[in-house]
């Protein structure tokens, strides 16, 4: 069973479209991630939710909104894509408290 | 601007010798160090975590930390080619917020 699962694992689209990435983990965690990799490696923290509420909001543009329908599962939806949204992005999980993180296999995303 | 550094290389080493990897971190106030690999086109996986000045060593990898010098690093004896991946410094508060550092792209020729 994979402990932390990411869907779609690619996603290509044209700028200004509307898209969702979902999340789920099994690992019984409370806190989940959104990270975005950039072409040069650079994992950055995006948000940070734990056990439904948001706890981390780094300086995203507001067209990336996260959502936590429970625990279990971190969903990010992003409004007028643009050529700069272009990653990978992945998702992660912890215990409370943050310490070591389980990621997600990641989404490759690619806005023409 | 809580910052983690890392040369970002490619370090390259031969097959059998032993990889050092650094990273430098500016928040004092960290609690929590780590170091995870990750293969091309694979997620980040954590290889060790250290909480306290010294050495800590599990298997072919020591990690060692310096909170005076703010500075961790990570020793891989005996490398081998699928040590071949790049390496993040990842850095945590008290809180929740873990900073990750750019990765160093290790090479080991067979």
């Amino acid at each position: 069973d994979t402990a932390v699962s990411q869907t779609p694992k690619y996603l290509v689209t044209q700028m200004g479209n509307d898209k969702s990435i979902k999340c789920e983990q099994n690992l019984g965690h409370d806190t989940m991630y959104w990270y975005k990799q950039d072409s040069k490696k650079f994992l950055k923290i995006m948000f940070s939710y734990n056990n439904k509420e948001l706890i981390i909001n780094e300086t995203v543009p507001n067209r990336f909104s996260p959502k936590s329908p429970d625990k279990a599962h971190l969903n990010l939806h992003i409004n007028s894509l643009e050529l700069g949204d272009s990653a990978v992005y992945f998702c992660a999980s912890s215990q409370v408290g943050g310490e070591t993180q389980y990621f997600g296999p990641g989404t490759r995303l690619l806005v023409l | 601007q809580k910052e983690v550094e890392q040369n970002s290389g490619p370090l390259s080493v031969p097959e059998g010798a032993i990889a050092s990897l650094n990273c430098t971190y500016s928040d004092r106030g960290s609690q929590s160090f780590f170091w995870y690999r990750q293969y091309s086109g694979k997620s980040p996986e954590l290889i060790m975590f250290i909480y306290s000045n010294g050495d800590k060593e599990d298997g072919r990898f020591t990690a060692q930390l310096n909170k005076a010098s703010q500075y961790v690093s990570l020793l891989i004896r005996d490398s081998q080619p699928s040590d071949s991946a790049t390496y993040l410094c990842a850095v945590k508060d008290g809180g929740f917020k873990t900073i990750f550092g750019a990765g160093t792209r290790l090479f080991v020729k067979a």
